[in-house]
Formats: C-alpha cells, structure tokens, sequence
C-alpha cells in the first residue's frame, strides 16, 4: 500500500545547527514524486522542495536539500543552518501517476529551534 | 502575485449547525483541492475539482459536507449539520502545474 512515514513526532534543534528530517515512503510504482511542505503556526502549507524518482541529482533548494536514497525508499530533508523562523511542523508527501496529482502526506514532524 | 485566500479564518459553531468556508484560488489554477486537517495529522483530500468539476470527491462525507465550484474560479466548501469531529482546519489548496499552493485555512471549532 502506498505510504508515507515520518518516525519523528517532534525535535528540538539549537539554532544555526544543521537538522535532518526523516521521511520513508512505500509504493510499488517506479514514477513518483516526493514533497517536503513547512507548515509554520498561521497555518499555510509552504512547498519546500520537490524531487522525481528518475531525477538523478538530490533536489537542492537554498538552506533546503533533500537526501534521496532510493533503495532505502527514503526522501530525507536536510536545513542548513537552522533559524528561529524554521520553527514549525515539516510534512512529506508523496505523488503517484495516474492520481489526479493527489498527494500522500505524512503526519508530520515538529521542529522546533532553540536560541 | 496574490496567493490561495481563504475566509473566514476562524469559526467556533454548535454541533448541529453548519457553516461555509471559501476558496479563491491564486489566478489562473484549474484545478482546486480541498483538505481536512486534524490537529497532529497530515492533510486528508475531502474532494478535488479540475475547473468547475469535480475529479474526486470519495472522501467527501456526502451526507453532512458538501462543496461548489460554480464558475470554475472560487469555491465554496459547507457543513450542515456538523458534528464535534469536525473540528479541523480547512485547507484550500491549487495548482496550475507542479506544486500545490495552499491557502491559511479555516479553523472549526465544534462545540
């Protein structure tokens, strides 16, 4: 069954210190695409990074990369030196062909950075 | 470039009343999503439109929600009558290609 797992209910990370947010997904399809969306306390889903199964470089974005490690089916957001304002609840999501674009999503992982 | 609006922001009912949230969509996007988000969860799709279509609704409890999108721009999304369990937030999403762009949501509280 397709599913995406986010093993990390919550973290607390000292500021300017590089964080890694773990995302697994399971799914028999070949072509498929996984989001990571940062979800600060206002409310608004803010697409992070996105990246293809057949992409063959890890997507970068900024402070944002993401750790693809296709056999381990495995799509792990990396920040770069943490800020105050990254504070709040990161999702992964997955995309599957043939659905419409609907997404998969995990329950999320809370971050938050301490001074 | 305005982003996905949502209204109101924040709505505290009855169970047994209903209410109506909105979603004007960023310009241009044909296809709009509408999402339930319980507190401590990931987003679940209640139903999707691809202009004024709709393209999935089988996660819409169709006996109390309901949801519109007349002229294929806005849309609105109704409860009637709604239950303690429908406290969430509603999220509107949509997209032209490749990501989806949310709006803040709509948060119900459910007395």
């Amino acid at each position: 069954a397709q599913k995406i797992t986010q093993t990390q209910p919550g973290m607390f990370v000292q500021e300017k210190e590089a964080v890694t947010l773990d995302c697994t997904y399971d799914t028999s399809d070949p072509s498929y695409g996984l989001f990571w969306y940062k979800q600060p306390s206002s409310g608004e889903m803010i697409f992070l990074i996105y990246q293809g199964s057949y992409d063959q470089q890890n997507a970068t974005e900024g402070r944002y990369s993401l750790n693809f490690q296709k056999a381990r089916k495995s799509a792990n957001l990396v920040i770069s030196a943490s800020q105050l304002g990254d504070s709040a609840m990161y999702f992964c999501a997955m995309k599957l062909p043939d659905s419409n674009y609907q997404l998969i999503w995990g329950a999320g992982t809370k971050l938050i950075i301490k001074p | 470039e305005a982003g996905v609006a949502q209204s109101p922001r924040y709505k505290i009912i009855e169970k047994r009343q209903s209410v109506a949230f909105w979603c004007n969509p960023i310009s241009g996007h044909a296809t709009l999503y509408w999402y339930q988000q319980i507190l401590g969860q990931g987003p679940k799709l209640l139903i999707q439109f691809q202009n004024n279509g709709v393209v999935d609704d089988s996660q819409l409890p169709k006996d109390r929600f309901s949801a519109e999108r007349l002229k294929g721009v806005d849309s609105t999304l109704k409860i009637q009558p709604a239950k303690l369990e429908d406290s969430a937030v509603y999220l509107c999403a949509s997209r032209f290609t490749g990501e989806l762009f949310f709006g803040e949501g709509s948060r119900l509280t459910v007395l």
